[in-house]
């Protein structure tokens, strides 16, 4: 079985740059999540959809972050535009409906903002 | 609100000495409990959970207890091996399934 796929694995861009990350779920897995993890401390929840439609976006910085998942599948996450606090290792993770604790993690992308 | 607290520090020990990492939990209502594993240049990967109260999660020679009445959920192994050098990371549940994480706590193991 395949795990979740992101990519890039590494992005360096300068501060007011935009980025974009992009996340496959594992093949069934309705729930999916983006996390942000800042150096030295655990992931901290940033959007939570169920299929295609958001369930939980309150931590999300919405006046620079965007997120969205068209066909309930891939997703893709914005930056825009970007500050040097958003340097960070961003993870995306999916989990089945009825078992969403058990989260699989993808390896995340290490974002640099200079 | 739903926060998780670990000890401060990494965690250097030799290889088959015993491993514990306090975690101690703050919630509404009756969370589950997990234990996620990192592995160096890997994603975060379930270790082990606990559902209710004085329930044992275990798996790979690692066990945590759920303790209601302290509020924690310590991690222990036996016997650690280099291969356990890692991040670990304590979690709850709350709300709709989501996850509230500590902060982790770096292990390693020298031969």
């Amino acid at each position: 079985e395949a795990g979740v796929a992101q990519s890039p694995r590494y992005k360096i861009i300068e501060k007011r740059q935009s980025v974009a990350f992009w996340c496959n779920p594992i093949s069934g897995h309705a729930t999916l999540y983006w996390y942000q993890q800042i150096l030295g401390q655990g992931p901290k929840l940033l959007i939570q959809f169920q299929n295609n439609g958001v369930v939980d976006d309150s931590q999300l910085p919405k006046d620079r972050f965007s997120a969205e998942r068209l066909k309930g599948v891939d997703s893709t996450l914005k930056i825009q535009p970007a500050k040097l606090e958003d340097s960070a290792v961003y993870l995306c993770a999916s989990s089945l409906s009825d078992r969403a604790y058990e989260q699989y993690f993808g390896p995340g992308t290490r974002l640099t903002v200079t | 609100g739903n926060s998780v607290t670990q000890m401060e520090g990494p965690v250097t020990l030799s290889e088959e000495a015993f491993l514990t990492i306090n975690c101690t939990y703050t919630a509404t209502g009756y969370p589950s409990l997990f234990w996620y594993v990192q592995y160096p240049g890997e994603g975060l990967q379930l270790l082990l959970k606990a559902t209710k109260a004085d329930d044992k999660g275990s798996n790979k020679g690692f066990e945590a207890t759920y303790r209601k009445e302290t509020t924690s959920f310590h991690l222990e192994k036996g016997s650690v091996q280099v291969s356990d050098s890692a991040v670990y990371f304590c979690a709850l549940s709350y709300g709709n399934n989501r996850l509230a994480f500590g902060k982790g706590n770096q292990v390693v193991v020298i031969p």
